[in-house]
């Protein structure tokens, strides 16, 4: 079965500073690997995601995520966290083959401090 | 519409009560889903449909949970009997087909007093 794990519940973050949140998953197969982030009040926005090829992957609002196969891992990174970044994010796994759900971490909470 | 929309975007209601959450997909996408937020937790998937199959049941926690999807339209997810334990937010998301990537509606938040 596919799960999802992200060990960091809240993270805060200055303004201007570099952000990485962390992404484990297990999956029996090369998964497709997403990241979306909700703000709050709002539905879920896909930020970007892996399906093959080039293992770093470019989204929007300037971050990026990096597939490492051996490491089980898909982690976010932006270089310079701006305050509208403030948002609940999560990490995601599937759908593949005949398991068409999305599987889910239960989220990072990121505060940006002034 | 642009995106998946969802109604109402509040639904407070009492226990034993039934209710009706609705979510119309992005025009074209074949797929669909629920997916249920606990407070502090990540998506809990619910059902899926694709299509004209059957759908996908097996993530519904139990037999007061139901949906119905009209071909490749609107889709209602209905909760008899609610419980307090229901309450959470109710997301609906499409997508163009069975591994596409799935764009989410802004949700049903449900409060069962």
């Amino acid at each position: 079965a596919q799960s999802v794990t992200q060990p960091d519940i809240h993270i805060t973050v200055s303004e201007g500073a570099s952000l990485e949140l962390r992404c484990n998953y297990s999956y029996g197969a090369t998964p497709y690997l997403f990241w979306y982030v909700q703000s709050p009040g709002q539905g879920l926005q896909l930020l970007l995601k892996y399906f093959s090829g080039d293992t770093l992957v470019q989204g929007i609002k300037g971050f990026e995520a990096e597939f490492k196969r051996s490491q089980s891992s898909f982690n976010l990174r932006k270089p310079s966290v701006h305050w509208s970044d403030a948002a609940e994010y999560f990490c995601a796994v599937g759908p593949h083959s005949n398991d068409y759900k999305l599987s889910f971490g239960a989220g990072t909470t990121v505060t940006v401090r002034a | 519409g642009a995106g998946v929309s969802q109604s109402p975007s509040n639904k407070v209601t009492e226990k034993g009560k039934d209710v009706e959450l609705r979510c119309d997909p992005i025009s074209g996408h074949t797929a669909l889903y629920w997916y249920r937020q606990r407070l502090g937790q990540g998506l809990e998937f619910l059902i899926y449909f694709q299509g004209n199959s059957a759908p996908d049941k097996s993530g519904l926690p139990s037999d007061r949970f139901s949906a119905e999807r009209t071909g490749e339209s609107v889709s209602t997810l209905t909760i008899q009997r609610t419980q307090q334990e229901d309450s959470a937010v109710y997301l609906c998301a499409s997508s163009l087909g069975a591994t596409d990537t799935q764009y989410f509606g802004p949700g049903t938040r449900l409060t069962v007093l």
